[in-house]
């Protein structure tokens, strides 16, 4: 069974980092890209990023671009979305999905929820 | 960035009844269009891909149609489990979501 099983719910300050992880289990992860979806409370869907784990390369939403960074550890199939600053407006629930040959979402993550609070 | 347009924001639908909603882009997505269904506290889950394929496991009663700009979901005799959060994405360029239809029993 293909399964993205992400890290658990995070309670962090603001100015604090943050990674949370991705991790792929039952196909060969570096064959397909990774993307991660923000979705803010009570809100739709919006991407943010790729990642091609075989050699990292990334894409960024322009909205996105600059405040996370994306990366990925193929050694141990595992996806990353990291924060070195947050922001209250970081608060959300965090998803990955993994990249069909044909371009959509299938299947997700459990969804990780962060939230940013002083 | 093309802007996906999903209408109604809600439609109340009583159980076994036929549902369709609504889909539009800002420019043509070709059949490069797909729908996600949203359950509360759960992540999305693909419904259909290019336009009109059910993805694998998805009952017979979802169907897609559409293409360019205009998309429809409809599911045929709506049953409990499908009230919950729809969204259309377009995969055409890049990747851009609806603000979701909320289906809610009536």
């Amino acid at each position: 069974e293909v399964q993205l099983v992400q890290s658990g719910a995070e309670v962090k300050k603001p100015g604090e980092s943050l990674r949370i992880s991705c991790k792929g289990s039952g196909y060969s992860f570096t064959s397909y890209w990774i993307s991660w979806v923000r979705q803010m409370p009570g809100k739709g869907l919006e991407w943010m990023g790729r990642i091609d784990p075989s050699d990292s390369y990334t894409n960024y939403s322009p909205s996105f671009q600059g405040h996370v960074t994306i990366s990925a550890d193929k050694s141990i199939s595992t996806a990353y979305l990291q924060w070195s600053s947050l922001k209250a407006s970081d608060t959300a629930m965090y998803y990955c999905a993994r990249l069909s040959p044909g371009d959509w979402f299938d299947p997700w993550g459990q969804g990780t929820l962060v939230t940013v609070s002083s | 960035e093309i802007v996906m347009t999903q209408s109604p924001a809600t439609l109340s639908v009583s159980p076994g009844e036929r549902a369709t909603l609504s889909c539009r882009a800002s420019q043509s997505v070709s059949s490069n269009l797909a729908w996600y269904q949203q359950k509360p506290g759960q992540a999305p889950r693909l419904l259909i891909y290019g336009a009109s394929t059910r993805a694998t496991g998805i009952p017979a009663r979802f169907s897609g149609s559409g293409s360019g700009t205009e998309f429809t979901l409809t599911i045929s005799s709506l049953q409990s489990e499908d009230f919950a959060v729809y969204y259309c994405q377009q995969y055409n360029n890049w990747w851009t979501f609806g603000q979701g239809t909320k289906l809610e029993i009536k």
